[in-house]
């Protein structure tokens, strides 16, 4: 199988610019999981989707972000007009078992640079 | 809400010495507990788990980690290092006062010396 797959791995964008990072779920996994990881700092837990379906957003910026789990695609993190404090690495996880009950499986995550 | 201390942030250790890193949890409730690694240019990747029963885990790669629920610690050791051990370490827990999301700590960077 292969495993959870992130892209771009590194994107550069200047202030004010959108930004759109997308993740394909290990295949059968239907719960995905979005984390930032901030320079010298551990990961964030920012939103967890299913299908169609935010499930928890809140560690999500309340502007500005958004994310989405369609039915057919991936699940994508959009970042609207973004600033230099939103360069981080950002993580999808995703796993078979919802809630976190089970294992959580990385991708290789998307380095977000704002210039 | 659940948060997660690990103290130490960067070790550096010569090979074939002992690692222990600490790993601290505020809630007392019910917990699953999570040691990830993540090596250079790598994505994170689990060394163990513990959900319940035997409190001291067994991980891959010579990792082990004990839960000892009155310290609310789950510290990661190894007996001895080697090289390719160097990476981040993330401890992680899950807990039912916290919507069952994975929260993690601010991560350890461990550097092995050859």
């Amino acid at each position: 199988n292969a495993g959870v797959m992130q892209n771009p791995r590194h994107l550069v964008r200047r202030r004010g610019q959108e930004a759109r990072l997308r993740c394909s779920p290990m295949k059968g996994h239907s719960h995905v999981y979005w984390y930032r990881q901030l320079p010298e700092e551990g990961l964030k837990f920012m939103v967890y989707l299913q299908k169609e379906n935010i499930i928890d957003e809140s560690g999500m910026p309340k502007e500005r972000f958004s994310a989405e789990f369609p039915k057919e695609g991936p699940s994508i993190l959009r970042i609207q007009q973004v600033v230099r404090g939103d360069s981080a690495a950002y993580f999808c996880a995703s796993s078979w078992e919802g809630r976190g009950l089970g294992e959580l499986f990385f991708g290789e995550g998307s380095r977000l640079t704002v210039l | 809400a659940q948060s997660v201390s690990q103290h130490n942030h960067h070790v550096i250790l010569s090979e074939a010495a002992s690692l222990e890193l600490g790993c601290n949890y505020s809630y007392g409730g019910t917990v699953n507990l999570f040691w990830y690694v993540q090596y250079p240019g790598q994505h994170l990747q689990l060394l163990l788990k513990y959900f319940s029963g035997d409190p001291l885990v067994k991980g891959i790669k010579g990792f082990e980690a004990e839960f000892i629920k009155s310290k609310f610690s789950f510290n990661l050791r190894k007996p001895s290092v080697q090289w390719s051990d160097t990476a981040e370490y993330f401890c992680a827990v899950i807990s039912d006062n916290a919507g069952n999301m994975l929260t993690f700590g601010g991560g350890t960077r461990l550097m092995v010396k050859p």
